[in-house]
């Protein structure tokens, strides 16, 4: 079973700094890569979508990457702002399974 | 477009009784999916459906039943609801389950409480 492995749990910067938020995966056959917002007491908004055959994506301040073979992923989110804070979940979907396997995620806050 | 929505937002009830949550989504998507959400663990899948008229069990089902009514709805029913099954309930749809880059999106959530 895949499991999903997000460090550091919480994590505090003042506002402006660049910031990395790691995400590991135990099995390598991942079909895809997703991250995810969310704000407390709301649902998942999608950030980024990484396929497996791709090593980044872009939006914005926000770049993801994926290494399948190191089992690695990581959100890289440039000159953080307030607004940027919440708990950021990454998920795997795995090759030929339908679900996504989740992160129990990092809370992000940025100090103004 | 509303996206993914849910019914109720909120919810208690007593070990025992009965309820299903709601969900519907407007962007002509195959595939919907029913996840819950515990504090300290990542969010799990309960049962998915990866077309209209088909659905299977996720990682979680014990104590669940589903329905995908049409192709725009999925409801998850609570027979008889345990105090385990307190929880936040995550409906998400996507254009197809597995098999390609398929986006997954998520409704607001349902806070249920089993007393």
């Amino acid at each position: 079973k895949q499991e999903v492995t997000q460090i550091p749990a919480a994590l505090s910067v003042p506002e402006g700094e660049n910031l990395v938020l790691n995400c590991s995966f135990t099995d390598s056959a991942i079909y895809n890569l997703q991250w995810f917002r969310q704000d407390p007491g709301k649902g998942l908004t999608s950030l980024l979508l990484i396929q497996s055959s791709q090593r980044e994506q872009t939006s914005g301040r926000l770049n993801a990457s994926l290494d399948k073979s190191s089992g690695r992923s990581t959100l890289y989110i440039a000159a953080s702002q307030p607004g940027d804070s919440a708990t950021y979940l990454c998920a795997g979907l795995q090759t030929g399974a339908n679900n996504l396997f989740f992160g129990t995620g990092t809370r992000l806050t940025v100090i103004p | 477009n509303a996206g993914v929505t849910q019914t109720p937002k909120f919810q208690v009830l007593k070990t025992g009784q009965s309820m299903t949550l709601q969900c519907a989504q407007d962007m002509n998507h195959n595939s919907m999916y029913w996840y819950r959400q515990d504090p300290g663990m990542g969010l799990r899948l309960i049962y998915y459906s990866a077309s209209e008229g088909t659905t299977d069990k996720g990682e979680v089902p014990n104590g669940y039943n589903v329905s995908r009514l049409n192709k725009r709805e999925f409801s998850l029913r609570l027979e008889s609801a345990a105090p385990s099954q307190t929880s936040v309930y995550f409906c998400a749809s996507s254009e197809a389950a597995g098999g390609g880059p398929y986006e997954q999106y998520f409704g607001p959530g349902t806070r249920l409480t089993v007393t």
